[in-house]
């Protein structure tokens, strides 16, 4: 079975750090980019990062750029978000998610599997 | 204000269709990028509804329908359940910043 486990949330003070992790397995983890989503109190989805399988390229939403950086580790099957500077307005659960990317008639990116998530809690 | 734009909310009653669209611009859906929706039950976590525009991955029903035109996209529910009661977001890619990954500010959807 596919499976997405996060971990690493919870309350930190404005201006502090928090690293969260996603344990995968069910799946060959290096064959596949991989995303971080977020999603504030009663707000819809954000996509903040997505990372390639080889980890070699990275992409971040702007308004995380320079604060946050994503990364993996293939021999241990996980997913890492490491958060600095951290805002109220960062404040959300984080979903890790497997992606499918390619090429057929058009190009597409979508996230087929999703973890349950992880909460970050930004305030003084 | 999200990239791609959802109406707020829909609502219909049991066993009614009804359609959410998905409006966005020349460089993401317009650009040719593929449109993919997702289902948010309440306290849950997203779950992928549809893939490639219109297509369905294994154990959705197929009272779920996609398409995609031009710069806009729509989802697509008939036979309305109550358990179909959700939030739904769609998503595609932007070429007007590298990597971005795009969603639409979501749907609430109400069966009556």
């Amino acid at each position: 079975e596919v499976q997405l486990v996060e971990s690493g949330g919870g309350l930190v003070q404005p201006g502090g750090s928090l690293r969260l992790s996603c344990a995968a397995s069910g799946f060959t983890f290096s064959s596949y980019a991989m995303s971080w989503v977020r999603q504030a109190p009663g707000e819809g989805l954000e996509w903040v990062s997505t990372i390639s399988g080889s980890g070699g390229g990275s992409y971040y939403v702007d308004s995380v750029k320079g604060r946050f950086t994503i990364s993996r580790d293939n021999s241990k099957n996980t997913l890492f978000l490491q958060m600095n500077s951290l805002r109220a307005e960062d404040t959300a659960v984080y979903y890790c998610a497997k992606e499918v990317s390619g090429w057929q008639v058009s190009y597409y990116y979508y996230m087929d599997v999703w973890g349950k998530g992880t909460t970050v809690t930004v305030s003084s | 204000q999200s990239v791609l734009t959802q109406p707020p909310s829909v609502s219909g009653a049991p066993g009614q269709r009804v359609t959410i669209s998905c409006t966005g611009s020349s460089s993401n859906i317009g650009a040719g990028y593929d449109v993919h929706w997702y289902q948010q039950l309440p306290g849950t976590a997203p779950k992928l509804l549809i893939y490639g525009n219109s297509n369905r991955p294994s154990g959705v029903p197929d009272r779920f329908s996609g398409s995609k035109s031009g710069t806009s996209a729509s989802l697509a529910i008939s036979g309305l359940q109550a358990e179909d009661e959700a939030n739904y977001y769609c998503q595609s890619y932007d070429s007007s910043l590298t990597g971005s990954r795009v969603f639409g500010g979501g749907t609430k959807l109400t069966v009556l």
